[in-house]
């Protein structure tokens, strides 16, 4: 059975911190991962990850992929309020049967 | 170019109704998925479809429900005969056909309480 798991579950930074959220997956016919940010509503795409070792950048928020050890990491320099939300890692199958396997989400909190 | 459209945002229905979900993809997207997420758990995959087709139903019940795509209008997932425990959200998601892309947006989701 596929396997996400993110960690930390919670966390609580103050504005201008950096953040580091991690992923490891388990997933058959692994292609790729995504990044998702959800507030009250629908998940919100950041990033999408094919290739190890290659950073994606957009803003303060980057994402890096390493498929040696089956991981992913999602920084968030100088956060802000409305940085606030369950950020989720969904890694996707390739071939015809393409899903998403979704873990539980980190809750990021950043209080001013 | 709107996003993935949902409707309705918010069902209530009693215990033994039918509840009908709706998703309309984005423009040029025909592939649609359905996930679920239960209260204080992570979005689950449902099911997965092509015009007219379902390709994977792997994470859907295999009583009560049921989805499709037809040719001409909305995705609509079909819970018959609901329960307490079908509470909860339903997320759609399409991406686009083709090529090496299979992002994934979502839709606002619908609300469904059963009471």
């Amino acid at each position: 059975e596929d396997k996400v798991v993110q960690s930390p579950l919670s966390l609580v930074v103050h504005e201008g911190d950096t953040v580091t959220l991690n992923c490891s997956y388990e997933v058959t016919n692994f292609r790729s991962l995504l990044w998702y940010k959800q507030e009250k509503k629908a998940p919100t795409f950041l990033f999408m990850l094919t290739s190890s070792g290659i950073e994606k950048k957009s803003g303060r928020l980057s994402s890096i992929l390493d498929k040696k050890e089956l991981s992913s990491i999602l920084n968030i320099t100088a956060t802000q309020t409305g940085d606030s939300a369950i950020y989720l890692c969904a890694p996707g199958r390739g071939g015809s049967n393409y899903k998403l396997t979704f873990g539980k989400g980190t809750l990021l909190t950043v209080n001013p | 170019n709107a996003g993935v459209m949902q409707n309705p945002r918010h069902l209530v229905r009693r215990r033994g109704q039918e509840a009908r979900l709706r998703c309309s993809p984005m423009k040029g997207h025909s592939h649609v998925y359905w996930y679920r997420q239960l209260p204080e758990e992570g979005l689950k995959f449902m099911v997965y479809l092509q015009k007219e087709n379902i390709i994977d139903e792997s994470g859907m019940p295999k009583e009560r429900f049921s989805a499709e795509f037809p040719k001409e209008g909305p995705s609509i997932l079909r819970i018959q005969q609901v329960v307490r425990g079908d509470s909860a959200a339903y997320f759609c998601a399409s991406s686009a056909t083709g090529g090496s892309s299979y992002e994934q947006y979502f839709g606002p989701g619908t609300r469904l309480t059963v009471t």
